[in-house]
Order: structure tokens, then sequence, then C-alpha cells
């Protein structure tokens, strides 16, 4: 079975501070996605990579950035940190030539102050 | 952009009752998926239908494409199926979800 894994699993962080979220997954698969969930509402895409050394804009990528260094690593990377960016966040994999099954981690929940 | 509506927003049933959770989208979307959230937070994938009628245990998945409507039928419910249920569509490789219908089956 797909092996989705993120770190940390939690964190809080202080305003203006630089946050990064890591991804790792085991199954070779092309596409990786990083989604927000605010409490109550559904996933939101912020970035997503088809391919190692590429990422690409998903709907809310203003205040994020993305780096795919390699095919098994993807990263969530909060220059400064704000309140608004309190949330529960999501990596996904999925292989592009195998169906359009998405494998998901366990969640990172982000607070900051 | 491409619109996803979920209804209804929640359901409590009581187990053995059905379920039919409605998803209606904006556009001709290729990629109908629907997902399930764990109460716990863990996310899986429950169907890709993109159009017509698949099944697997008790839950059946109908889209019907050209009507830009999709919807997830939970028959005799059990308390194990509390959750919430995302739809999610794609005419690319950026999924785009549904705000999900939180399911609640009382013992």
């Amino acid at each position: 079975e797909a092996a989705v894994t993120q770190s940390p699993r939690s964190k809080v962080a202080v305003t203006g501070g630089k946050v990064t979220l890591s991804c790792h997954q085991t199954n070779n698969h092309d596409y990786m996605y990083w989604y927000r969930q605010d409490t109550g509402h559904g996933l939101r895409l912020i970035h997503y990579s088809y391919v190692a050394d590429s990422t690409e804009k998903g709907d809310i990528p203003d205040g994020y950035k993305a780096s795919r260094p390699s095919q098994e690593n993807f990263s969530l990377i909060l220059e400064l940190a704000s309140l608004s960016q309190t949330a529960v966040y999501f990596c996904a994999s999925k292989d592009r030539d195998r169906g359009y099954e998405q494998y998901f981690g366990p969640g990172t929940r982000l607070t900051v102050l | 952009g491409q619109q996803v509506q979920q209804s209804p927003a929640s359901l409590v049933l009581q187990e053995g009752e059905n379920a039919e959770l409605q998803c209606n989208f904006s556009s001709t979307a290729t990629r109908l998926q629907w997902f399930y959230q764990h109460p716990g937070g863990r996310l899986v994938s429950l169907f890709y239908n993109p159009s017509g009628t698949k099944h697997t245990g008790r839950l059946t998945s109908t889209t019907v494409t050209n009507e830009r409507r999709s919807s997830l039928h939970i028959s005799s419910s059990q308390t194990t199926d509390s959750g919430t249920y995302f739809c999610a569509i794609s005419n690319n490789n950026a999924p785009r979800f549904g705000a999900g219908t939180k399911l609640s089956v009382k013992p």
C-alpha cells in the first residue's frame, strides 16, 4: 500500500516566522499535492508537482512556496507565517499512469500564534 | 473556475438506515472522485467515477456527467460509516473539493 508520511505532525509557530512542512512518499508516484483544510471545511489545493524540480500553483498559493527536490519529497514553505495560515495541511501523492486514486498523509496541524 | 456543491452539509442517521449524498459541479468534469475522512482526520479515496455507476461493498456511486451531478449511496449504514464524505473534480491534475457532507450514524 502507498505510504505517505508528513513531518512534523503538529507545530506551533509564531507570526512572521518561517515554517517548513515536509512530505515523503515511498511509492514512486509522479504527482504530489499540498492541501489545507480549515475546521469544518473541505480541502483546498495550495501547490502540486508532477515531476521533480518543478511545482505548480493550485487554487490558494499566496503566502506559500513549494519545493520538490526529488520524486519522493515535497515541501511546503511558509516564509512569513500568519495567523490565517492556522490549519491542517495534507500531502497526497498519485501515480500518473495508474488510475486516479490519491494517497494522503496523516496531516500536519499548524497553529500560528 | 470549477465549483463543487455538496448536499446535505450534515446528516444524522440511525444505524441501518440508508444515506444519499449529492455532489453537483459546474463544468463537465472528466475526473470525479469521492473521498472519506475518518473522524480522526485520515483521508482515503473511495471511488473514481467519471460516469456511470460503481459499487464497493455497501457503497454505490452514480455519476451523470451531462447533468453535472454525482451521488453516493450508503446502504444499511453502520456507526463506522460516520465521518465526512467529499467529492472532488478535476479537468487537469489540480483537484477541487466540495465542502463535504458530515455523516453521523447513531447506534
